[in-house]
C-alpha cells in the first residue's frame, strides 16, 4: 500500500492529452511539500521528469506539465506519442522525515 | 555531467548481508545527499533511506531500521548500502539517486536476488 495513491493504468491515442492523478494527505503533499514526477521506461532506471510541482528539467518536452492543489497533484501528457509508453510515479515528502511514492501508473499508448 | 554509477549484480542467500556501491562524479560529493530506493519485480518504488555526504547523517525507513546501514567515503565520492538479514522479499533492483527530497540523477541500479 502506497503512501500516494495514483490510477494503476491510462491510456491513450497518439496526439491525445491523459492525466495522471496523484493524491496524498495533510502530512505529506497536503503539508505543503512538493511533489516530483519520474518516467521509468522499461528495463531503466526512473528519470525526473517534473519537480517542484510544476517545472521541468532541461530536455523534458512542453507536453509534459505538473501541477498541485491541496493534497492532490496531477500530471499531464499532451499530444501523446509512442515514446511514451511507460510507468510514472509520483513522490512527496512527509512530515515524518521520508519521502513517499504513490503506486505508478502504467502509460499505454493505444 | 553529474552520474551515479553502481556496483554489479549480486545473488545472496538467505540471511546474509550485501553491500552495493555508488559512485559520484560530475558534481562536489559532500553538497548533497545521497538517496536509496529499491524496486521488487514488478512492483513500485520503495524509499530506503538518505545519507548526508556532508557529515554522515542518516535517516532510514522504518520498516528497515536495524537491517540497513548507509555510509559515505568522501576521498571516492562514493556512497554503500548495507543491507543484512536477506529474506526473499529483498529481491529487488536497488537504486541511488542524488538528493534527499528530490531524486536526480539516479544510478542505473543494481539487481540484488535473495534465493536458497
Amino acid at each position: 500500500q502506497s503512501v500516494l495513491t495514483q490510477p494503476p493504468s491510462v491510456s491513450g491515442a497518439p496526439g491525445q492529452r491523459v492525466t495522471i492523478s496523484c493524491t496524498g494527505s495533510s502530512s505529506n503533499i497536503g503539508a505543503g511539500y512538493d511533489v516530483h514526477w519520474y518516467q521509468q521506461l522499461p528495463g531503466t532506471a526512473p528519470k525526473l521528469l517534473i519537480y517542484g510541482n510544476s517545472n521541468r528539467p532541461s530536455g523534458v518536452p512542453d507536453r509534459f506539465s505538473g501541477s498541485k492543489s491541496g493534497t492532490s497533484a496531477s500530471l499531464a501528457i499532451t499530444g501523446l506519442q509512442a515514446e511514451d509508453e511507460a510507468d510514472y510515479y509520483c513522490q512527496s515528502y512527509d512530515s515524518s522525515l521520508s519521502a513517499v511514492f504513490g503506486g505508478g501508473t502504467k502509460l499505454t499508448v493505444l | 555531467q553529474v552520474q551515479l554509477v553502481q556496483s554489479g549484480a549480486e545473488v545472496k542467500k538467505p540471511g546474509a548481508s550485501v553491500k552495493v556501491s555508488c559512485k559520484a562524479s560530475g558534481y562536489t560529493f559532500t553538497s548533497y545527499g545521497i538517496s536509496w530506493v529499491r524496486q521488487a519485480p514488478g512492483q513500485g518504488l520503495e524509499w530506503m533511506g538518505w545519507i548526508s555526504a556532508y557529515n554522515g547523517n542518516t535517516n532510514y525507513a522504518q520498516k528497515l531500521q536495524g537491517r540497513v546501514t548507509m555510509t559515505t567515503d568522501t576521498s571516492t565520492s562514493t556512497a554503500y548500502m548495507e543491507l543484512r538479514s536477506l529474506r526473499s522479499d529483498d529481491t529487488a533492483v536497488y537504486y541511488c539517486a542524488r538528493d534527499r527530497k528530490r531524486f536526480d540523477p539516479w544510478g542505473q541500479g543494481t539487481l540484488v536476488t535473495v534465493s536458497s
